[in-house]
């Protein structure tokens, strides 16, 4: 169960920004919200995570909303390379493992 | 600084037999996680292990087994091979045994059983 929703599939232009959503609507006030992508034939990526508040790094935005029920991730400008399955995860002391849904696959079109 | 290494990164075997992988985690981290990901099944947790105990194990039988050595890496063996074992297997490894702490994952081991 991986309590999280996501889309299966999203479809960005080059250069454009990206925002990918995450429903989270039974997420539990001890619980971090993750990011990580995997790009084809790899390993998954670490992208950015954060618990209550809008988190940035140099890949990209996390923003949460008030309630914690939903999340979106904000790629700034995609690029070509940033095509990959993007997986929204819930994180909490349980057991420490992660646990994967579905993920959405994001398209970048030059 | 080196990633997470895992070997080999093919391996072919037949049904019945017996499958080990190893992993070595990025210097200076102590816990070791695996992962399965199987066509059409997503990535599923397998096996984490700290300071060389198994700390926590996800939905798999237990011809899927490992250990962690006292050098901080780490062998998923799987006993018994069956036709469904054939996948990635992904470890990942973390600095720290907390809820936020990243995990990072190497380029995994695709195991295929004929």
């Amino acid at each position: 169960d991986a309590k999280t929703t996501q889309p299966n599939s999203m479809e960005s232009n080059e250069e454009e920004p990206v925002h990918l959503p995450c429903n989270h609507s039974t997420i539990s006030g001890t619980d971090y919200i993750h990011w990580y992508r995997q790009l084809p034939s790899q390993g998954p990526e670490y992208v950015i995570h954060g618990l209550t508040s809008n988190v940035n790094n140099r890949m990209a935005s996390l923003a949460i909303a008030e309630d914690r029920k939903s999340s979106t991730l904000i790629l700034h400008r995609a690029t070509l390379r940033d095509a990959a399955v993007y997986y929204c995860i819930r994180s909490n002391n349980a057991g420490n493992m992660l646990t994967f849904g579905g993920g959405t696959r994001l398209m970048v079109k030059p | 600084e080196a990633g997470v290494t895992q070997s080999p990164t093919h391996l072919i075997k037949t049904r019945g037999q017996q499958a080990t992988l190893r992993c070595s985690p990025i210097s200076g981290h102590t816990s070791v996680y695996w992962y399965q990901q199987a066509l059409g099944l997503g990535l599923q947790f397998l096996l984490w292990y700290d300071e060389g105990e198994e700390r926590n194990r996800g939905n798999f039988p237990p011809r899927f087994s490992g250990r962690q050595f006292p050098n901080y890496s780490s062998e998923l063996n799987v006993n018994a091979l069956e036709l469904e074992d054939s996948a990635l297997y992904l470890c990942a490894s973390s600095l720290l045994v907390k809820p936020q702490e990243t995990q990072y994952f190497g380029p995994g081991t695709r195991l295929l059983v004929l």
